[in-house]
């Protein structure tokens, strides 16, 4: 069985500047790495995810995780934060070869100007 | 626009009836749909996985009486909550495999917010 634990359910931050949303996982087996997001009053969206390869992913909108098999974590960082970035943020695993999700209790971003 | 749409995105109802939430796959057919749930302030819970032309899968502790699942179609999952309790208000979303694609790539409905008086 899989679990994720994101340490922070709130991070409230300024605009423009850096931000790291913590996530760590166990796993008796090898797992797939993902973070979702969800907008105000919208669904979840894929930001970006680890399947294999390197250790370091990126987003289009700026925002990247390092898988760290070690210390079992994926922590979602970026360097420069804007209002737009206000969101619930879902580090979630699954198995490799399966597609169920485990998620996290999530991680709520406020900007401020 | 909107690749997964779930209907209603509200409900209000009395103890001891039933309720029907249906989550659509607006660009594409989709033989796996999967249904959560997620309480305020915790992670999304898997509660069973929608099988189009076949029996739902259903998650460990997830009472398949309770919760009807209806994958009709290759476009349309239902979700029935029977004789609702207050303990089954929380907030249902839906999310869609497309096929083909990448790992985790799934697709999310808005949600829909259950409350039972």
């Amino acid at each position: 069985a899989q679990s994720v634990t994101q340490l922070d359910s709130q991070v409230p931050v300024f605009e423009e500047a850096p931000v790291e949303l913590r996530c760590n996982y166990s796993s008796s087996v090898s797992v797939y790495l993902f973070w979702y997001v969800q907008y105000p009053n919208q669904g979840l969206q894929l930001l970006l995810k680890y399947l294999s390869g390197s250790t370091l992913v990126k987003s289009i909108n700026g925002f990247e995780a390092e898988f760290n098999k070690s210390q079992t974590s994926f922590h979602l960082r970026k360097p420069s934060v804007h209002i737009s970035d206000t969101a619930e943020y879902f580090c979630a695993v699954a198995p490799q070869g399966a597609q169920k999700l485990v998620f996290g209790q999530g991680t709520r971003l406020t900007i401020n100007p | 626009g909107a690749v997964v749409s779930q209907h209603p995105s509200w409900v209000i109802c009395k103890s001891g009836t039933s309720v029907k939430i249906e989550c659509r796959s607006l660009d594409f057919q989709a033989t796996t749909m999967f249904w959560y749930r997620q309480f305020p302030k915790q992670s999304l819970m898997l509660m069973a996985t929608s099988n189009e032309g076949s029996k739902a899968t259903y998650e460990q502790g997830v009472e398949k009486d309770k919760f009807l699942i209806n994958h009709a179609s290759l476009t349309l999952s239902t979700l029935t909550v029977t004789s609702a309790h207050p303990e089954d208000s929380s907030f249902y979303i839906c999310s869609v495999l497309k096929p083909g694609s990448g790992a985790g790539e799934l697709f999310f409905g808005e949600g829909s917010r259950l409350t039972v008086l």
